[in-house]
């Protein structure tokens, strides 16, 4: 059973508009969001985290919005560039589970010049 | 600052041979992870660590085994390597309740 899910494998964008990635989650426990953006051959870096008392936060060129009542969240990059082009993952945690985390599958964002 | 580091950071095995895989964070972290990443799978979790001397099984952890040798390592044991068992490893540490931090990885095939 899938607790974190990012239903869209890839999404494409023109260089200076923006990205909307989205994630799903099934566990009402998770109180904790992050999103991690991957190059090839290399580890994940954290990029943005929400906590689930907030519904949004905004870093720069990048915006996440939580929808508890949906059990949605939703990673914004206003103005894409061409070096945002990686895999991006979501990832969950909760107290109950000393807050391991639990990754979806990732989206693959290609901006194009 | 390391961070987080991994070794080796590229394998090739026999089907049957065992290995280790060692990883060792700077940053004073209790939590510690390994992952691994397989195409269209995402970041799946195998084993975790709360806090030094306590291990859990995460998402798939048959074929291996952990030790969290101390605060600051966490090794990952394949006993007889399968070829399903070829993946990107990645460890990571955190302080509870905040984002990991995760190593370069190591690209294991079992042939």
């Amino acid at each position: 059973d899938q607790q974190v899910k990012q239903n869209s494998p890839s999404l494409s964008v023109q260089e200076g508009r923006i990205s909307i990635l989205n994630c799903d989650y099934t566990n009402s426990m998770f109180d904790y969001f992050l999103w991690y953006k991957k190059y090839p051959a290399e580890g994940p870096t954290f990029l943005i985290s929400i906590s689930s008392i907030k519904d949004k936060n905004e870093d720069g060129r990048f915006t996440v919005f939580l929808n508890k009542s949906a059990k949605h969240l939703s990673l914004h990059i206003v103005p894409s560039q061409p070096g945002d082009s990686a895999v991006y993952f979501c990832a969950a945690s909760d107290w109950g589970s000393n807050y391991k985390l639990t990754f979806g599958k990732g989206t693959l964002l290609t901006v194009n010049p | 600052n390391a961070g987080v580091t991994q070794t080796p950071k590229f394998q090739v095995l026999k089907t049957g041979q065992s290995m280790t895989l060692q990883c060792a964070q700077d940053m004073n972290h209790n939590s510690m992870y390994w992952y691994r990443q397989d195409p269209g799978m995402g970041l799946r979790l195998i084993y975790y660590s709360a806090s030094e001397g306590t291990t859990d099984k995460g998402e798939v952890p048959n074929g291996y085994n952990v030790s969290r040798l101390n605060k600051r390592e966490f090794s990952l044991r394949l006993e007889s390597a399968a070829p399903s068992q070829t993946s990107v490893y990645f460890c990571a540490s955190s302080e509870r309740g905040a984002q990991a931090f995760f190593g370069q990885g190591t690209r294991l095939t079992v042939v």
